[in-house]
Order: structure tokens, then sequence, then C-alpha cells
């Protein structure tokens, strides 16, 4: 079936140096979602892409949507303590069901 | 706005138990989902509800697992016997919209079952 690929697994950082995390599926996709889950919590929904190229902004966090829609990737700029957690990307696939990747862990380190 | 709500929030039982999670989604929303998170891992989807009706079910192992959603609002799912391998927390989201419409896709979460089987 339909799956998206999360890269990398964990990410070790520095507080302030950036963050990135990509998805890869190897077939278009019509949307795609990114969550965010802090350790022990459940995770919180950050933003959709649906349009082919697409950039959007929050802050630090920056999304975008590859040309094809077959890859997505976010990126934080300037990493803080309050960004540790596990990001999460997903995507509706034609049944709506929402197929979600492995995760990216982002550990800032001591 | 209050959000999803779940409970109990931590459950612990022997194998061949039952046991029974129950779910409030956000007051309006007709999409629930009931979702299995092992530890590392991405939310799986077990079922998923649009108002009153079971939509899409087919990663719920039906042998010992079933759910309802009563009147379109609050939802339970159950597992009799449980097994050892059901260690995980089961996370309950809501969305208001119906598949294919525009706030489809962005779910709330409530804060998780998890359950541990001995």
């Amino acid at each position: 079936g339909q799956q998206v690929m999360q890269i990398p697994q964990y990410q070790h950082v520095q507080e302030g140096e950036d963050f990135t995390t990509y998805c890869n599926s190897s077939t278009t996709l019509s949307n795609i979602q990114w969550y965010k889950q802090r350790p022990g919590g459940h995770p919180v929904f950050l933003i959709q892409l649906v349009k082919s190229g697409e950039v959007k902004k929050q802050k630090r966090l920056t999304f975008q949507f590859g040309e094809a829609k077959k890859n997505s990737s976010l990126h934080i700029t300037a990493t803080q303590t309050t960004d540790v957690g596990t990001y999460f990307c997903a995507f509706s696939a034609s049944n709506y069901q929402l197929i979600w990747g492995a995760g990216t862990k982002l550990i800032i380190k001591p | 706005e209050a959000g999803v709500v779940q409970s109990p929030r931590y459950k612990i039982i022997e194998k061949k138990q039952p046991v029974a999670f129950w779910c409030n989604p956000i007051s309006g929303h007709n999409t629930l989902y009931w979702y299995l998170q092992n530890l590392g891992q991405g939310p799986e989807l077990l079922i998923r509800y649009e108002n009153e009706e079971a939509v899409d079910d087919s990663q719920l192992p039906k042998d010992r697992f079933s759910a309802e959603r009563l009147k379109g609002v609050d939802s339970t799912l159950k597992i009799q016997p449980a097994e050892l391998g059901d260690s995980a927390v089961y996370l309950c989201a809501s969305s208001l919209g119906l598949a294919g419409g525009p706030s489809y896709n962005e779910q709330f979460f409530g804060p998780g079952t998890r359950l541990t089987v001995l």
C-alpha cells in the first residue's frame, strides 16, 4: 500500500542549530500534514500542504511540498528546548485514511 | 473549547482480561478515529467513524477488538481478550469535517490511554 519514508529517525542538535526532517513518497501525494508530538504527549497538528511547490512558514518553522508532490520537508531555524519532540508527516491516502511516517525525533544536546 | 477527552489514562491488566477505552470527541466533530501507537512509531489507524458509521475498520483485529460510536458522539473501544502484544498507547482523535472536505485532515488528538498487559 501507499507509504511514506521519513528521515532521519533521530537528529541530535545543539540548541540554536537548525533541524530538518524529510518525507519521501514513491507516488504523488494529494496533500501532506505535519504533526508534533512532545515526549509523553499526543500528536498536535501543525500544518497541511496541498499545492505543488508550496512553502509555508510558522515563526521558525518552514514547511515545503515538492514540485512533484512526492516529498516534503520541515525545517526549524535556531532550535529551542521547546522544539524537542517527534515530528511526523502524514498524508491522506485514496481511501482518506491518514498514513503516517515513522517520525523524526529532535533531541537537544545538553 | 474542551479538547478530546479519553479515559482511563492508564490501564494495567493481565492477559486474557477484557479492557475498554472511552473517548469523547470535540463537540461538533463528525469524524472520530481510534489509533494504536507503539513506542517510537507513528499512529496506526484502527477504525474511523463518520458520524455513527464505521467507514474504515480494515485495520481492526476483529477477532478481539470491537468499537462503537452510539449516536455519533462518544465512542468506546474494547479488547477481549487482551494479549501481551496489545500493550501500547491507544489514541482517539476527531476532526470537524468528513472525508475529502477541507477540515478533514486536521485531526485533534486526546491524551491517549496507555495499556500495559502483563
